[in-house]
């Protein structure tokens, strides 16, 4: 069965602090890694993820995927209030359901 | 925002009712799926819609049950509510032109049953 595990559960940092979200997945058939921001609703889509080594940004945020150690890092830098969230990492398979984690909370304070 | 929408916003129901959900898929995306997501939790398939018939099953009992529309869109329906049911119910639609990797999100039906 395809599992994510996600780490820390929950963080509190400060305005302007780094953090980095873990996320670790065991699945059949990888086809990639997707990073999602929740507020209150919907999850946010962030970023795909399909091959090991390459990173990807938008603004403060950058991800990367090592398929070999089977895990990917989501760094925020600088971060703001408005950072603060849910963040949920999901992998899909080869047949493209996405297998969720139970996500990072991340409170980002003035 | 993402282009997909859904119906109604909050739900409450008793134990034993039947709810139906309701999603409209973004431009241009042909597949549905349909997530739970219970408090603390991060979501959990249920199932897929392509070509309006169930392309996958998560680990669901068949009381919950869907259908997909010549237009994409979608409709998940539970019978017999339990209490258990109260949850987020997330679609989310993709292009399976494009391997159905990118999956974006409506902004989801909270129901509670009572």
């Amino acid at each position: 069965e395809d599992k994510v595990v996600q780490s820390p559960l929950s963080l509190v940092v400060h305005e302007g602090d780094t953090v980095t979200l873990n996320c670790s997945y065991e699945v059949t058939n990888f086809r990639s890694l997707l990073w999602y921001k929740q507020e209150k609703k919907a999850p946010t889509f962030l970023f795909m993820l399909t091959s090991s080594g390459i990173e990807k940004k938008s603004g403060r945020l950058s991800s990367i995927l090592d398929k070999k150690e089977l895990f990917s890092i989501l760094n925020i830098t600088a971060t703001q209030t408005g950072d603060s969230a849910v963040y949920l990492c999901a992998v899909t398979g080869a047949n493209s359901k996405l297998t969720f984690g139970k996500g990072i909370t991340l409170s980002v304070r003035p | 925002e993402t282009g997909v929408t859904q119906s109604p916003t909050h739900l409450i129901k008793t134990r034993g009712q039947q709810v139906t959900l309701r999603c409209s898929s973004q431009s241009g995306h042909n597949t549905v799926s349909w997530y739970q997501q219970a408090l603390g939790q991060g979501p959990q398939f249920i199932f897929q819609y392509y070509r309006e018939e169930e392309n996958g099953r998560g680990n669901f009992p068949p009381r919950f049950s869907g259908l997909q529309f010549p237009n994409y869109s979608s409709e998940l329906n539970v019978n017999a509510l339990e209490l258990d049911d109260s949850a987020l119910y997330l679609c989310a639609s993709s292009s399976r032109f494009r391997g159905n990797y990118e999956q974006y999100f409506g902004p989801g039906t909270r129901l509670t049953v009572t």
